[in-house]
């Protein structure tokens, strides 16, 4: 496809339960990042991805997030041992260039993650 | 921090008038993004400013950029109903971790 495309677009599960969130990224693009939502709030970082390797995982909450990206394509978040304070919408986005210079975040539309 | 500041929180307005939202950053920029999010939907980029350029148009979009004040206004001209969003500033440094503030919503009435 052409966009971001993030699956699934809803996963609801219980506390404790392991999970796992998958972002395909605009084919090319070389960095790739994850974000969480809140409702109401802006979205918080949590780690970003140049090629296979984590260049800044300085967001996430807690060794219970861990992601990656073996083939510097697509990427998956992991989720062990879910609580309750884990639901949030999982935002993915991608960039061709470094944001650093002139490049702009593509994003997808989220995977909504419940946790009952 | 590395996240902008924008202000305010929420703004209402009719359609037709002009929408104006501001950001403030803390330190030094390579440039600043400004991005739309419709409700329950992902993040759409609308449009950059680099740290060197004063203003910038795309269509009813006017963006400006004060370095001295650590400051960018995002201006929306002639409103229509289907600009009602959350709009996000997201000032870049020299590292490529792009952080988000809470935004401004924007509710146009037609």
């Amino acid at each position: 496809g052409a966009g971001v495309s993030q699956t699934p677009s809803n996963k609801v599960t219980e506390k404790g339960k392991y999970v796992e969130l998958r972002c395909d990224p605009i084919s090319g693009h070389t960095a790739l990042y994850w974000y969480r939502q809140s409702l109401g709030q802006g979205p918080e970082f949590l780690i970003y991805f140049q090629g296979t390797g984590a260049a800044d995982d300085s967001g996430l909450p807690n060794d219970r997030f861990f992601a990656v990206r073996p083939e510097g394509s697509v990427s998956t978040l992991k989720i062990q041992r879910t609580e309750r304070g884990d639901s949030a919408v999982y935002l993915c986005a991608s960039s061709l260039t470094r944001t650093a210079n002139t490049g702009e975040l593509f994003f997808g539309e989220g995977s909504r993650l419940t946790v009952l | 921090s590395q996240q902008g500041e924008e202000d305010p929180q929420a703004l209402s307005i009719q359609e037709g008038e002009n929408a104006t939202m501001n950001c403030s950053y803390k330190t030094s920029i390579n440039n600043l993004q400004w991005y739309r999010q419709n409700s329950g939907r992902g993040l759409v980029h609308l449009i950059l400013i680099r740290s060197n350029e004063r203003e910038k148009h795309s269509g009813r979009l006017r963006v400006t950029l004060d370095t001295s004040k650590k400051s960018s206004s995002l201006l929306i001209t002639a409103s229509r109903a289907a600009d009602t969003a959350s709009y996000f500033c997201a000032p870049s440094y020299n590292t490529d971790k792009l952080i988000f503030g809470t935004g401004t919503r924007l509710q146009v009435f037609p």
